[in-house]
């Protein structure tokens, strides 16, 4: 069965302090690696797909890697807006479903 | 990208009732689903929303709890039947779209359920 885990499962930044979060899989066979973005009482926004080890994607504050293992969301000088709770999920069928970790709930103080 | 559109927004219904929760799509896709998440939790599949067949539910989810329509490609709804307490959950629409570019993966803004 394909698991997700997302560490740690909250992060309290000050603005400008970097830090990474977590997500670690055990799948039979990655198709791809997605990250999405959650605002309380929203969807989730999407972010990244990765596809293979030693990939990287980057969007303003917000780098994603990729190893055969976990993926990595780096969050470069954060600011009070990058506060939200991250997802990451995995998709592993020619079906397209996704399975997602449980998140990191990112909290950013000015 | 795919611009999702939901409605209700939110809802606060009384248990034993039902409600239908609808779900449009700015463009046609193929693959839609419908997502559960309940508080404080991630995000649980309930079922693929085939079109022009049944839709496929995944384990813990069952037809006459949660039936599904997906006339077209563009649109589709997600009903929860005899409403009790542990449904109220945000309910959520999702496509994904794949092609050279890769595959990505949409959702809507989520319909929030109180069920008292």
């Amino acid at each position: 069965e394909d698991q997700v885990t997302q560490s740690p499962e909250a992060l309290r930044l000050q603005e400008g302090e970097s830090s990474s979060l977590n997500c670690s899989y055990t799948v039979s066979g990655l198709r791809g690696l997605f990250w999405y973005r959650q605002d309380p009482g929203k969807g989730p926004e999407f972010l990244f797909t990765l596809y293979s080890a030693g990939e990287e994607k980057e969007k303003e504050r917000l780098k994603a890697t990729l190893t055969k293992k976990e993926s990595f969301l780096h969050i470069t000088a954060p600011k009070p807006e990058d506060s939200a709770t991250y997802l990451c999920a995995v998709l592993t069928s020619n079906d397209y479903k996704l399975s997602f970790g449980a998140g990191t709930t990112v909290t950013v103080r000015a | 990208s795919a611009v999702i559109s939901q409605k209700p927004s939110r809802d606060i219904c009384q248990r034993g009732t039902s409600l239908t929760i609808q779900c449009q799509v700015d463009s046609q896709v193929t693959m839609m689903f419908w997502y559960r998440q309940q508080p404080g939790q991630s995000l649980t599949l309930i079922a693929t929303a085939n079109q022009g067949s049944e839709a496929t539910y995944e384990s813990g989810f069952v037809i006459d709890k949660f039936p599904i329509s997906r006339p077209n490609l563009t649109f589709s709804t997600l009903t929860v039947s005899n409403m009790s307490p542990e449904d109220s959950s945000i309910y959520l629409c999702s496509v994904v779209a794949s092609g050279q570019g890769g595959t990505e993966a949409f959702f809507g803004q989520g319909t929030r359920l109180t069920v008292v």
